[in-house]
């Protein structure tokens, strides 16, 4: 089965600064990867996934994501944090075999003024 | 608008109740999952059904069940209530339930068992 792990449970960033959330997962196959964004009082909504193919993922609203197979991690960062940024961030995994999807405990991200 | 809904969005009920959840996929998505999300377990995927049938089961307690109806409409029905059943229920859609593709949510329903 897969997992994934986020580091830290509590990002700040200030306004302009870089946003940087971070995944590791855990796959005994190849693994898709996937990150969705929660904001207060709503459902999730896909930020962007990895399937196949190239490794560095663009996503909506400027983010970003690269696969690296050798350090297990897909972490998510994004140059310059707006206020409208501030969300909870899952990183999630499933693979070929397994549509068993497995969230992570979630990253809030504040961003300050 | 991710063109997934559910109903109701709040309920409130006492513990040893049932209650059925409700869920419209988006147009022409085939399969439908259900997520439970509770502050000590996180987000845990619960079922998948695909056109009808049961395609994938997760952690879901044997007090649960679920069905997806010929219109592709699904209803989660939860029983023998406990206190910590209390979670928000999250539907999502996707067009052919495969592992890779984008899972659209729901806006939730929030249940509180008292």
């Amino acid at each position: 089965a897969q997992s994934v792990t986020q580091l830290g449970s509590h990002v700040s960033v200030s306004e302009g600064a870089l946003v940087l959330l971070r995944c590791n997962y855990s796959s005994s196959v190849p693994p898709y990867l996937f990150w969705y964004v929660q904001y207060p009082n709503q459902g999730l909504q896909l930020l962007l996934k990895y399937t196949t193919g190239a490794t560095l993922v663009k996503g909506i609203n400027g983010f970003e994501a690269e696969f690296k197979k050798s350090e297990t991690s897909f972490h998510l960062t994004k140059p310059s944090a707006h206020m409208s940024d501030a969300a909870e961030y899952f990183c999630a995994v499933t693979a070929y075999n397994n549509n068993d999807m497995r969230f992570g405990a979630g990253t809030r991200l504040t961003v300050k003024p | 608008d991710s063109g997934v809904t559910q109903t109701p969005k709040h309920l409130i009920t006492a513990t040893g109740q049932r209650v059925t959840l409700r869920c419209s996929p988006r147009s022409g998505d085939l399969s439908v999952y259900w997520y439970q999300q509770s502050l000590d377990q996180g987000l845990q995927f619960l079922i998948q059904y695909y056109n009808g049938e049961e395609r994938a089961k997760g952690n879901i307690l044997e007090r649960f069940s679920a069905q997806q109806f010929p219109d592709l409409h699904s209803e989660l029905n939860l029983s023998s209530l406990e206190l910590g059943d209390s979670a928000l229920y999250f539907c999502a859609s996707s067009p052919a339930g495969r592992p890779q593709e984008t899972q659209y949510f729901g806006p939730g329903t929030r249940l509180l068992v008292l």
